[in-house]
């Protein structure tokens, strides 16, 4: 089993441009979430899904959307990229919140321009 | 909401001594509890939980943490530090009654000076 993969591992933007980060899971798990981490500020939840069709908003999820349209990926979209979106995004799923910890992928390093 | 928070964003400690990193939660109602470890340019591995099961609970790597529900910490203690242990340490807590949401720490990175 691969886990929780990311695609792109690294990427480089202008202000204003837009893209999206895969996360795919290969576990079955129902829960995915994104996260951003900062310096100083530890792990901060973005959006996350409870299950394939749904969505949710965490912490910090302006200038971001996101979507599950198969239980399998989990994607995460920058519409318009701005400087303060430069952070190191972590994917992670769970076959269920609470209890059951979150498996991660390995990151995505964006910097925006 | 929770939240977590880890006293020392950096901690060093010799190889061989005592490693303690702290980590207190805010709930009244003892959450799920969680470290995990993070290496450089990597994800977050789980080190060990605490579901409620024992108050004393070992991960891996030689790693343990107590569960103190009057002082509500879960500090994370290994009794010799090795040169492999530096890395970035995250605790982090889970609502027993929603469980969608995680809750991070702001995490301590641990240097061990050989």
């Amino acid at each position: 089993n691969a886990g929780v993969t990311q695609t792109p591992k690294f990427r480089v933007l202008k202000t204003g441009q837009s893209m999206t980060l895969l996360c795919a899971q290969d576990m079955n798990h129902e829960y995915m979430y994104w996260y951003r981490q900062d310096p100083g500020m530890g792990l901060r939840l973005i959006h996350y899904s409870v299950g394939e069709g749904t969505t949710a908003k965490g912490e910090v999820p302006d200038g971001y959307n996101v979507s599950r349209l198969k239980k399998q990926n989990f994607l995460l979209g920058l519409e318009s990229a701005a400087p303060s979106q430069t952070s190191v995004y972590f994917c992670a799923s769970s076959p269920s919140g609470g209890i059951i910890e979150q498996f991660f992928g390995p990151g995505t390093r964006l910097t925006v321009l | 909401a929770q939240s977590v928070t880890q006293l020392g964003s950096h901690v060093s400690v010799s190889e061989g001594a005592l490693v303690l990193l702290r980590c207190n939660y805010s709930s009244s109602v003892p959450p799920y509890l969680f470290w995990y470890v993070q290496y450089p340019n990597q994800g977050l591995q789980l080190l060990l939980k605490y579901t409620s099961a024992a108050t004393l609970v070992k991960g891996i790597n030689g790693f343990e943490a107590e569960f103190k529900k009057s002082e509500t910490s879960f500090h994370l203690t290994k009794p010799s530090a090795h040169m492999s242990d530096a890395a970035e340490y995250f605790c982090a807590v889970s609502e027993v009654l929603t469980g969608n949401q995680f809750y991070f720490g702001t995490g301590t990175s641990l240097t061990v000076i050989p």
